[in-house]
């Protein structure tokens, strides 16, 4: 078990593009949940799945923010037209049905130029 | 709408010494809270967690406390070592987590 993934670990882009990020949770982990932080904050929840099912998603996830867990393995968090406001770390959790403690992925630093 | 709070930013201590760090919230519907460790460059790690049916949850140098008339828990580590510099963050869960904005702390040699 070699805990949660997240590739690419960093990524620059130019505003208006689009970038994709992926999380590999621990294998047998059903819940799966995606976090933006910004600097001086905590994580901020964006959206999770149970399963391939998503099941919640934060008001903060625009119209240009979309994830998918098709198999209900690795997950996919794509943001479409990059604003300089996307710039943060997406940080990606798994944890087993409702047990309380999450695993996190080292997450994806995104910065939008 | 922010329902997990840290008001300290920073927290200096010497090593060997108690380290406190502090975390309120609002909604008393949350059914668990949880510390986590944050080094640069890595995901949060898993430190802690308290059922809010308890008041206190132990584990070797680390201790929460919940208080829930008061809307408060707090992270004891005693005694506290230079590795233990980090980010803390407290959260807490109803299914979704709410996370605090974190507290720096630096254990001096």
């Amino acid at each position: 078990d070699t805990g949660v993934s997240q590739n690419p670990r960093h990524k620059i882009t130019k505003r208006g593009q689009n970038v994709t990020f992926r999380c590999d949770p621990i294998s047998e982990h059903n819940r799966l949940y995606w976090y933006r932080q910004t600097l001086g904050q905590g994580p901020e929840f964006l959206t999770y799945f149970q399963n391939e099912a998503q099941l919640e998603k934060s008001r903060l996830l625009s119209d240009r923010f979309s994830a998918e867990r098709p198999k209900g393995s690795f997950s996919t968090l794509e943001i479409q037209r990059t604003e300089q406001g996307d710039s943060a770390m997406y940080l990606c959790a798994s944890s087993l049905g409702r047990d309380p403690e999450q695993f996190f992925g080292p997450g994806t630093r995104l910065t939008v130029l | 709408d922010q329902q997990v709070k840290q008001n300290s930013p920073s927290l200096s201590v010497q090593e060997g010494r108690i380290s406190i760090l502090n975390c309120d919230y609002t909604n008393s519907m949350f059914d668990y809270f949880l510390w986590y460790k944050k080094y640069p460059a890595e995901g949060p790690t898993f430190l802690i967690s308290i059922s809010s049916i308890k008041d206190k949850n132990e584990d070797g140098r680390f201790t929460v406390f919940l208080n829930k008339s008061a809307k408060h828990l707090s992270l004891h580590i005693v005694p506290s070592q230079p590795g233990d510099s980090a980010v803390y963050f407290c959260a807490a869960t109803l299914d979704k987590f709410y996370f605090g904005s974190g507290t720096k702390l630096n254990v001096k040699p």
